[in-house]
Parts: C-alpha cells; structure tokens; sequence
C-alpha cells in the first residue's frame, strides 16, 4: 500500500503570495489532517477533514485553509503569505475520525517565504 | 485550551547510555500516543497507551501512562544510534477529537 503522498516536496514563495499544497492519503483512509512544523514549536494542528467536512481546526488565521475531495484527497491553502510562514506542511491520514486513530504521515512540504 | 507539556527539548547521550523523555498534560487524557521523527524524516507512530497506569514495551523502550492520565514517559534503555530522532507524545482531551503534539525532544547520541 503506498503510503500517504504530499506534493510538492519543496516550494519557495514571496512574501503576500498564495500557495497550495496537496495531500493523498493511504488508499481507504477518510481521515486526513494538516500539522505546521518549525524548529523547537513541534507540530501545530492546522484543521482535520473526515468524509470532505472540517471536524477540528486549529488556533491559526483565517489566510490557511483547506478542502477535502470525495476521493479523501486533500488540499491545503495560505493566502498572503508571510515570512512566519515558513515551515514544514504535514499531512496526516488515518482510517476513521476517533480518539483512538493512530496517524500516519507524509513526508512533508518544506514551505520557504522570502 | 489543551496543553501538551515534554520535557527535556533536547538530551544528548553517549550511546550506551538511557534516555527518557517526559510528557505532562493540562487537561486529563482519554489516550497518549507516541511518534518518532527520524532527522529530515516524518513522524511515525510507535505507540499508544490508553488505560490508567498502563506500562508497554517495545524492544528497549518502555512506554508508561501515569495513574491521572495526565502524564506520560518514554525510557530507552542502554540507547543505540538508531535511536537518534525527535520523539514527540500526542494526547487527545477526553471528549475531545482533536490530537494535540508536544513540542518534542531531540536525542542526539554520541557513538
């Protein structure tokens, strides 16, 4: 089973620029969510999706958002970029949506925003 | 709102040696999961403890949940150089959904 695929690997974007990242999780998981890495922050919730809804959405504004198809594919979205922004985007599927979901993840989008 | 509290941020160990990572919440959890970062690599799950007290062990890590549910610890016993990575504990608030990341602790090991 190929594992959870997120494109592109790298992206470099100004400063009030846009970006979209995309995210394919493992075949048959419905679940997918989006974590913000920087160094010494670990990994911020961004928003999970199940069955094309936001159940969850974390404390950032409203310039990052996201959408998930029916195929359970996933997209993430930033308007007007900011140097802040700069960080690894991961995505995250799992089976179902439950306390008890264990997740797996990709291999990221390195995000740079000069 | 929910915190997720790990401490040390970093420890560096002769290999050989023991690390254990600690894993405080604000909130008292429904479940704890752990996760390792292998340097330039992603998060890969390696566990999850779910009831009160619990104590799993995988090779030479041993997991443990504490008695409140609010706290967790990882131990790695006489470390390797594969176990170099960023070890990160994930809790969800009981009725709650969203899974909340501690900030991580780094382990660099000296061969």
């Amino acid at each position: 089973k190929a594992g959870v695929t997120q494109t592109p690997r790298y992206l470099i974007k100004t400063r009030g620029q846009q970006v979209t990242l995309s995210c394919s999780p493992i075949s048959g998981h419905r679940s997918v969510s989006w974590y913000q890495q920087t160094p010494g922050q670990g990994l911020q919730f961004l928003f999970e999706y199940f069955s094309e809804t936001q159940r969850n959405k974390g404390n950032f504004p409203g310039r990052f958002s996201g959408r998930q198809f029916s195929n359970s594919r996933s997209e993430m979205n930033v308007s007007t970029l900011e140097l802040g922004d700069s960080a690894l985007y991961l995505c995250a599927s799992s089976f179902w949506t439950g306390p008890n979901e264990k997740l797996f993840f990709g291999s990221g989008t390195q995000l740079s925003v000069l | 709102g929910q915190q997720v509290m790990q401490i040390p941020q970093y420890q560096h160990v002769q290999e050989g040696e023991d690390f254990t990572t600690y894993c405080n919440s604000s909130t008292t959890l429904s479940n704890i999961q752990w996760y390792k970062q292998r340097p330039g690599g992603h998060p890969v799950f390696l566990i999850q403890l779910v009831k009160s007290g619990e104590v799993k062990k995988q090779k030479r890590l041993t997991f443990q949940f504490g008695e409140a549910k609010k706290n967790s610890s990882l131990h790695i016993t006489a470390t390797q150089t594969t176990d170099v990575g960023t070890y990160f504990c994930a809790g969800r608030e009981q009725g709650a959904q969203k899974l909340v990341f501690g900030q991580g602790t780094r382990l660099t090991i000296n061969p």
